[in-house]
């Protein structure tokens, strides 16, 4: 079946510090594979995506990479900022999930200064 | 352009009681999908509208709910009689395409059943 595994929050960090957000998934043939943002207040997001093996996906200075190899595609960013305390989801989608988007339990993120 | 806007924000109901979600999705929209989250959980399918068709359905938890979108614009999730384990956020998203294109997401519909 598909899923997505993401580590658990929460996550604490000062500003500056690096972050990564660990994503893991399984499923059948390749899917898409996404991380969405939820500001407090706001509805999820598009943060970035990636759509096929070893492509990169960034935005705002995030970044991940998906490894088909190990199946994963964490988030990574080098210098968290205040602003980038939110909730993080990771999920997949593809033509083998009927185009439904399988969701990770989300990662709450909050950068002190 | 307004994006995905859901209402209400936030319901309190007691068990037994009829509760009615509603979902503007973003204009042009054909795709409209309702999610749910549990608290702590991952936020989950529930169904999947094309136009006012019903394209996807199968996570739909069980005859107490009832999604519409009549006439291909608005959509309402109706939840009859509510239960404890039916709280949690439901999430409405649209999309031009159905493919694995962006979603657009609304705030969500936070759903408290005592």
């Amino acid at each position: 079946g598909n899923s997505v595994t993401q580590m658990e929050g929460p996550v604490t960090l000062s500003e500056e510090a690096f972050l990564t957000i660990n994503c893991t998934y399984t499923a059948t043939g390749y899917p898409s594979l996404f991380w969405y943002v939820q500001y407090p207040g706001e509805g999820l997001q598009l943060l970035l995506k990636a759509t096929k093996a070893d492509d990169k996906g960034s935005n705002k200075g995030f970044e991940a990479t998906y490894r088909k190899e190990t199946t994963s595609f964490h988030l990574e960013k080098g210098s968290v900022q205040v602003s980038d305390s939110a909730v993080y989801f990771c999920a997949l989608a593809g033509a083998n999930t009927g185009n439904q988007f399988y969701f990770g339990t989300g990662t709450s993120l909050t950068v002190i200064p | 352009e307004a994006g995905v806007t859901q209402f209400p924000s936030h319901s309190v109901i007691e068990k037994g009681q009829t509760v009615t979600l509603r979902c503007d999705p973003i204009s042009g929209h054909d795709n409209l999908y309702w999610y749910r989250r549990v608290m702590g959980k991952e936020i989950k399918f529930l169904l999947h509208f094309v136009k006012e068709s019903k394209q996807d359905e199968s996570g739909m938890p069980n005859n107490r709910f009832l999604a519409e979108r009549t006439g291909g614009t608005y959509s309402t999730l109706k939840v009859q009689p509510a239960e404890l384990e039916d709280s949690g956020v439901y999430f409405c998203a649209s999309s031009q395409g159905a493919g694995t294109g962006e979603l657009f997401f609304g705030e969500g519909s936070r759903l408290t059943v005592l």
